[in-house]
């Protein structure tokens, strides 16, 4: 059964702006994961954060995690076009198994 | 580093057929492997989870005499499709996690194999 749930499932945005993802699971973990896809390939690992931490970030990618409220964000800043994309959250209860959630789509604009 | 091959890319095949779905861990060995589903627009689905030299572990409602998964070796995984049907068709994803307890967290993905089932 799926954990994660992404909101929201579309998001068109111009090139130059932010984009905000948000990911809510219902049960404990112990990391919650980022992963992007390009329409028909395989997926990327982004970032992944424990369910320790608070906030990560890796170049553009900021990722939050609030485990009180079950919920993550992932923040992208000054979008350009080549990060349009399918972004999935998926979450890891125990070591190795990945449950992902339905996906946001991201269309960056020029 | 951390590269995962899958041949081939795609495969279309009369309904009826086998289709045999390699995935390989080109720079690093895997001692877990996992098969995923993925429908157009859709999440994926973990179908089954793959142990070098042990039988896989399927997930509710995935058929394992249907799907065969053969783990023969840290750097091969290979998923087999028999008696294939239009309902089959569907993008096949894997995944492998690098061996040693502190790196299984990440896992990486194949880039995908497309199957069509005429």
């Amino acid at each position: 059964s799926q954990q994660g749930e992404e909101d929201p499932q579309a998001l068109s945005i111009q090139e130059g702006e932010n984009a905000t993802m948000n990911c809510s699971y219902k049960t404990s973990i112990n990391n919650l994961q980022w992963y992007r896809q390009n329409s028909g390939r395989g997926l990327v690992h982004l970032i992944l954060i424990r369910s320790n931490e608070r906030e990560k970030h890796s170049g553009r990618l900021r990722v939050t995690l609030d485990t009180s409220k079950k919920s993550s964000s992932l923040l992208i800043t000054a979008s350009r076009a080549a990060d349009t994309a399918s972004y999935f959250c998926a979450t890891a209860s125990g070591y190795s198994t990945l449950t992902f959630g339905k996906g946001t789509m991201l269309l960056v604009s020029p | 580093g951390a590269v995962v091959s899958q041949h081939p890319s795609w495969v279309i095949c009369k309904s009826g057929t086998s289709v045999k779905i390699e995935c390989r861990s080109l720079d690093f060995q895997a001692t877990t492997m996992f098969w995923y589903r993925q429908f157009p627009k859709q999440s994926l689905m973990l179908m089954a989870t793959s142990n070098e030299g042990s039988k896989a572990t399927y997930e509710q409602g995935v058929e394992k005499d249907k799907f065969l998964i053969n783990h023969a070796s840290l750097t091969l995984s290979t998923l087999t499709v028999t008696s294939a049907h239009p309902e089959d068709s569907s993008f096949y994803i894997c995944s492998a996690s690098i061996s040693g307890l502190e790196y299984q967290e990440t896992q990486y993905f194949g880039p995908g194999t497309r199957l069509l089932v005429l």
